[in-house]
């Protein structure tokens, strides 16, 4: 299985500071993708990083992959009250189904 | 375009009875997911078709459960006699051949009592 694991379980910060959360996978991917669930709704994708690639970056999002230790990192930088959500990644192999870890619970305190 | 549709988005039922969720994929997607999420067990992959056809139903927790795709734009997965454990978030979700990013719908929220 190609199962993204989310770490920490959960993170509580204050409103402007960063907030890193951490994946890690088991096998060789072909990219990784992180979603945003806000509570009682579906997962929205926020960015994909293929597996040649280091460093993304979107708005406010920068997510690195390092191949090497398996992992990949999503910081949301300057967080708002708004970012309170449950982050996701999902993993890629060679199916291109991407398989979801259980997700860091984010509580950004305004 | 509208995203993926769910419904009911709320469902409660007895114990034994037959339950069947909806999903209209996004017009033009190649491929459909099911998904059940817990916090338990997290979200799990149930099944996904590819142009209508099952493609991996290996995540079908028993023959309780069924999933058609009768047509491109409508799914059904059908819980034949459902249980208190299957109490549970029910996720669709469509995309592209070629995209790795899934597009989901709202969820169907459903409790067996």
């Amino acid at each position: 299985s190609q199962q993204g694991e989310e770490d920490p379980q959960a993170l509580s910060i204050q409103e402007g500071e960063n907030a890193t959360m951490n994946c890690s996978y088991k096998t060789s991917i072909n990219n990784l993708q992180w979603y945003r669930q806000n509570s009682g709704r579906g997962l929205v994708h926020l960015i994909l990083i293929r597996s040649n690639e280091r460093e993304k970056h979107s708005g406010r999002l920068r997510v690195t992959l390092d191949t090497s230790k398996k992992s990949s990192s999503l910081l949301i930088t300057a967080s708002r009250a708004a970012d309170t959500a449950s982050y996701f990644c999902a993993a890629s192999g060679g199916s291109y189904i991407p398989t979801f870890g259980r997700g860091t619970s984010l509580i950004v305190h305004p | 375009d509208a995203g993926v549709i769910q419904s009911p988005r709320h469902e409660v039922t007895e114990m034994g009875q037959e339950v069947t969720l909806r999903c209209k994929p996004i017009s033009g997607h190649d491929y459909l997911f099911w998904y059940r999420q817990t916090m338990m067990r997290g979200l799990e992959l149930l099944i996904y078709f590819n142009n209508n056809v099952p493609i991996d139903d290996s995540g079908m927790p028993e023959d309780r459960f069924s999933a058609k795709m009768p047509n491109a734009s409508f799914s059904t997965l059908k819980i034949q006699p459902s249980e208190p454990r299957d109490s549970a978030v029910y996720f669709c979700a469509s995309s592209l051949a070629g995209e790795e990013t899934q597009y989901f719908g709202p969820g169907t929220r459903l409790l067996v009592l």
